[in-house]
């Protein structure tokens, strides 16, 4: 099983803001991790597929980066709207596994 | 668009079943695998299960192998989850979500859940 491990927990940011999070994987997974964000009462929305392809939608603030078994989701000039939990999510095999999840607080 | 109504969640006894459905509409269903996800409050998602497009694939996380079963039915566009035997600790939101793409990878459309609720 591919354990995702995901760094920091938490985060505070002020808005305009600049966020990093990292996804490390227990063994390669070439470029197989996706990134997702969940608010409360939502469900979770995709961000970013294949470690840096943004998807339809998603604001170009939000870019990820790394291959292998480093990752790395960046919101840069972060808005009040981006106050939620963030997971990566690796389909590189089965089971599928998230990241435990970062939660920033804007 | 694509839409994914789940229904089927409610409060039950554990030692009881319940069976999710997932109402797929907007897309070929029979063209994408499909998942189940889960969060138990406070906590972050857990991956449930998988099926392929056919339904001739599945596969269980090893948390829920044997008492929960995913299963689907191409000519009603509904994925279902099984749960026998239910837990306290199977108290959760249940999502079900769509592969972005044929053969695998991301999960890009995904249902507003229904929460299951485990409790004597």
């Amino acid at each position: 099983e591919v354990v995702l491990s995901q760094s920091p927990d938490f985060q505070s940011v002020t808005p305009k803001g600049k966020v990093t999070i990292t996804c490390r994987a227990s063994q390669s997974i070439g470029t197989s991790l996706h990134w997702y964000q969940k608010k409360p009462g939502q469900s979770p929305k995709l961000l970013i597929k294949y470690a840096s392809q943004s998807f339809s939608g998603v604001p170009s603030r939000f870019s990820g980066s790394g291959s292998g078994t480093d990752f790395t989701l960046t919101i840069n000039s972060l808005e009040a709207e981006d106050a939620a939990t963030y997971y990566c999510h690796q389909s590189s095999g089965l089971p599928r596994t998230f990241g435990q999840g970062t939660k920033v607080e804007i | 668009q694509e839409q994914l109504v789940e229904s089927g969640g409610g409060v039950i006894q554990p030692g009881r079943s319940l069976r999710l459905s997932c109402a797929a509409s907007g897309f070929s269903f029979s063209s994408y695998g499909m998942h189940w996800v889960r969060q138990a409050p406070g906590k972050g998602l857990e991956w449930v299960a998988v099926i392929s497009s056919d339904g001739s694939v599945k596969y269980h996380a090893d948390a829920i192998r044997g008492q929960f079963t995913i299963s689907r039915d191409n000519s009603k566009n509904t994925l279902f989850l099984q749960m026998n035997r239910l837990r306290p600790e199977d108290t959760a939101v249940y999502y079900c979500a769509k592969e972005g793409q044929i053969g695998g990878g991301f999960l890009d459309s995904w249902g507003q859940g229904t929460l299951v609720s485990v409790s004597s």
